[in-house]
């Protein structure tokens, strides 16, 4: 089991870039869920999909973040424009209840 | 108010203590609990449930008091690989988790 796997690792890019992260969550697991994870604020939901389907997008900070789930094997969060103060790491987990498995996470930095 | 609050510490410990985390939640209608790990620049990985009985793995206990709205880790004979931030996690509703701040756990020799 290869895990869920997130790309890139890290990410640097200047402000007003459009950035997209990636996640391949483990096969079979029903739930996807993105997280962002900075010093101040902790682990924080953005969003989750249930079945490929978006369940509760109530943590997506603004207009400028939107994640899809084309397919079960498959998801996207992107954000455009970007801000500095969107930097954080930002974690991929699935699941198939009860518990998550996270991915390694990809460190946003935006200058 | 945080859904979810821990001590941020960080809790310095010598090898072979003992040292306790506590957490307190705020939904009462809360379901099930657990305790994820993370190390520095890694992703949380889960460490153990929490189950109302309470439940031990190994040097690690875990207890719930579902009136008081407390959730405890125990570490006993603590270890120099047992630093990391260990997140209080609990689950509202369906499948979502919500996590707490962490508390930073160092030990040192």
């Amino acid at each position: 089991d290869a895990g869920v796997i997130q790309s890139p690792r890290h990410e640097v890019t200047e402000m007003g870039q459009e950035v997209t992260l990636r996640c391949k969550p483990i096969s079979g697991h029903n739930s996807l869920f993105w997280y962002r994870q900075t010093m101040m604020r902790g682990l924080e939901l953005l969003i989750y999909f249930n079945n490929n389907v978006p369940i509760d997008d109530s943590g997506m900070p603004e207009d400028r973040f939107s994640a899809k789930m084309p397919n079960a094997s498959f998801s996207t969060l992107k954000i455009q424009p970007s801000e500095p103060r969107d930097s954080a790491v930002y974690f991929c987990a699935s699941s198939r209840v009860p518990g998550y498995t996270f991915g390694s996470g990809t460190r946003l930095t935006v200058v | 108010r945080k859904e979810v609050e821990q001590d941020p510490g960080p809790f310095n410990v010598p090898e072979g203590a003992t040292v306790a985390f506590n957490c307190t939640y705020s939904n009462s209608a809360s379901q099930s609990f657990f305790w994820y790990r993370q190390d520095c620049r890694k992703e949380p990985k889960l460490l153990m449930s929490v189950y109302s009985s309470g439940n031990e793995d190994g040097r690690f206990t875990a207890q719930l008091n579902r009136a008081s709205q407390y959730i405890s880790l125990l570490i006993r004979d603590s270890k120099l690989s047992d630093s990391a931030t260990y997140l209080c996690v609990v689950n509202n509703a369906g499948n979502m988790l919500t996590f707490g701040g962490g508390t930073r756990l160092m030990v040192k020799p």
